[in-house]
């Protein structure tokens, strides 16, 4: 399995309050990428890195920033969180030489605004 | 932009039955497909790709699935499901440094 850890993996916040969630690899892989996982929409991108501090933003980026400043590591911020953030939030990683874009998956965090 | 359509949210079939789940992309340019597999509480997990040349795709726990352009689709088979195998499908097309995933289909596996 690779080495894909998200934490933490289970929150519950209050609407208007800041959210961090941190995304940890160990197989130094070039690409970084935050979904959230909704029923009935399937993985939606929200951010993602092709290196340290690089980053772009997916489609359902509004509400969310993010940080890259080692290759290891990449937080996602909810700067202001709202109930339509509450979601299953993954993380994957991928290395684009090689094996085309195959991503691998961390194990999901759930966070809850009420 | 690239995009991929799954028809049905919800399959069930019988135990040792076959498994369809069907997939369609739309690409500008030839396309890098996928198929991944979430078992509950879990994150997603590669089940085939198909980069280029033989289109017919073997992938892991007797899944495959078969490249057809003139169809534009993807689908994923297994000759006999197993109970095993309830699980969310997401079929997926590479585009410009990430992956568009389709919306999923959960497959329920009848005794």
């Amino acid at each position: 399995d690779a080495g894909i850890t998200q934490s933490p993996r289970h929150k519950v916040t209050e609407t208007g309050t800041p959210v961090t969630l941190r995304c940890h690899q160990t197989e130094n892989h070039r690409y970084m990428y935050w979904y959230r996982q909704d029923p009935g929409h399937g993985l939606r991108l929200i951010h993602y890195s092709y290196g340290v501090k690089d980053t772009d933003k997916g489609e359902v980026s509004d509400g969310y920033s993010v940080s890259r400043s080692k290759t290891e590591d990449f937080l996602l911020t909810l700067e202001s969180a709202t109930s339509s953030q509450t979601s299953v939030y993954f993380c994957a990683i991928s290395e684009p030489v090689g094996e085309p874009y195959e991503q691998y998956f961390g194990p999901g965090t759930r966070l809850t605004v009420t | 932009a690239q995009s991929v359509t799954q028809l049905g949210s919800h399959v069930s079939v019988s135990e040792g039955a076959l498994v369809l789940l069907r997939c369609n992309y739309s690409s500008s340019v030839p396309p890098y497909l996928f198929w991944y597999v979430q078992y509950p509480n879990q994150g997603l997990q590669l089940l085939l790709k198909y980069t280029t040349g033989a289109t017919l795709v073997k992938g892991i726990n007797g899944f495959e699935a078969e490249f057809k352009k003139s169809e534009t689709s993807f689908h994923l088979t297994k000759p006999s499901a197993h109970m095993s195998d309830a699980a969310e499908y997401f079929c997926a097309v590479k585009g410009y440094q990430k992956v568009t995933f389709g919306t999923g289909t959960k497959l329920q596996v009848i005794p």
